[in-house]
C-alpha cells in the first residue's frame, strides 16, 4: 500500500510570510505527483500534476518543485494571503487510484 | 469546464435507511471514484470505477455498494445507513491516464442519526 505523508499537519502564517509544506512518497515505481487546493465548503481544485524529476510549476504566487529520486515534493506560497487559507493535499498516481496525504491545513491571518 | 455534480449538498437520514448519493460528471471521463472525508483521516477511496459497468472496491468499502449504469452516472449506495456513515463524500472523475488531473463534486455532508 502507497503511503503519503505531508508536513506539517497545520500551520498558521501571517499575511505577506512565504511558507512551504512537504509531501513525502516512496521513490519507487513513480508516476505522476498531484497538488490540490481545498476550501471550505468547496471542492478540491487541482493545482499541478508533476511527473518529472527536478519539474518545477508555477501558478501565480503558488510553486512546486519534485524530486522523485529522494521522494519529496514541496509547495511554496510566497506572500501568503488570506485567500490561501484552505487545505493542501498531495496526491501520487501510479496503477491505482491516486492516493492522497492527509493534508496540511494553512490558516493565514491578515 | 469539467463538471462533477453531487444529487444533494446536505442529507438527514435515520439509521437503517437506504440512501442513494448520486454523482453525474459532464466530460466522457471513463474514471470515476467516491471519497469519505473524516477529520484527521484525510481523503479515503471507497469505490471506483474504470468503466460503465464496472466496480473496483477502495479502501473502505464495507456498508456501500455502488453502481454505474451509465458512463456520466456513478451511484453510491448505504444499504443500511449506521452512524459511523456520518460524513463528507466527494465524488470525482478523470479521464483514463494517470498523469490527468482528477475533478471532484461538491460534496454530500451526509448526517445519519
Amino acid at each position: 500500500i502507497l503511503n503519503v505523508e505531508q508536513s506539517p499537519q497545520s500551520l498558521h502564517v501571517q499575511e505577506g510570510d512565504s511558507t512551504n509544506f512537504t509531501c513525502s512518497f516512496p521513490s519507487s515505481n513513480f508516476y505522476a505527483l498531484h497538488w490540490y487546493r481545498w476550501e471550505t465548503a468547496k471542492s478540491p481544485e487541482a493545482l499541478f500534476v508533476m511527473t518529472l524529476n527536478g519539474d518545477e510549476k508555477k501558478k501565480g504566487r503558488i510553486s512546486a518543485t519534485l524530486n522523485t529520486k529522494e521522494g519529496y515534493s514541496y509547495l511554496y506560497i510566497k506572500g501568503s494571503q488570506p485567500e490561501d487559507s484552505a487545505t493542501y493535499l498531495c496526491a501520487l498516481s501510479g496503477n491505482t487510484p491516486l492516493v492522497f496525504g492527509k493534508g496540511t491545513r494553512l490558516s493565514v491571518i491578515a | 469546464d469539467v463538471k462533477v455534480t453531487q444529487s444533494s449538498r446536505y442529507l438527514v437520514k435515520r439509521t437503517g435507511e437506504k440512501v442513494f448519493l448520486e454523482c453525474v460528471q459532464d466530460m466522457d471521463h471513463e474514471n470515476m471514484f467516491w471519497y469519505r472525508q473524516d477529520p484527521g483521516l484525510g481523503l479515503r477511496l471507497i469505490y471506483f470505477s474504470y468503466d460503465v459497468k464496472m466496480k473496483e472496491k477502495g479502501d473502505i468499502p464495507e456498508g456501500y455498494s455502488v453502481s454505474r449504469e451509465k458512463k456520466e452516472r456513478f451511484s453510491l449506495i448505504l444499504e443500511s445507513a449506521s452512524t459511523n456513515q456520518t460524513s463528507m463524500y466527494l465524488c470525482a472523475s478523470k479521464k483514463r491516464a494517470d498523469i490527468y488531473e482528477q475533478y471532484f463534486g461538491p460534496g454530500t455532508r451526509l448526517t445519519v442519526t
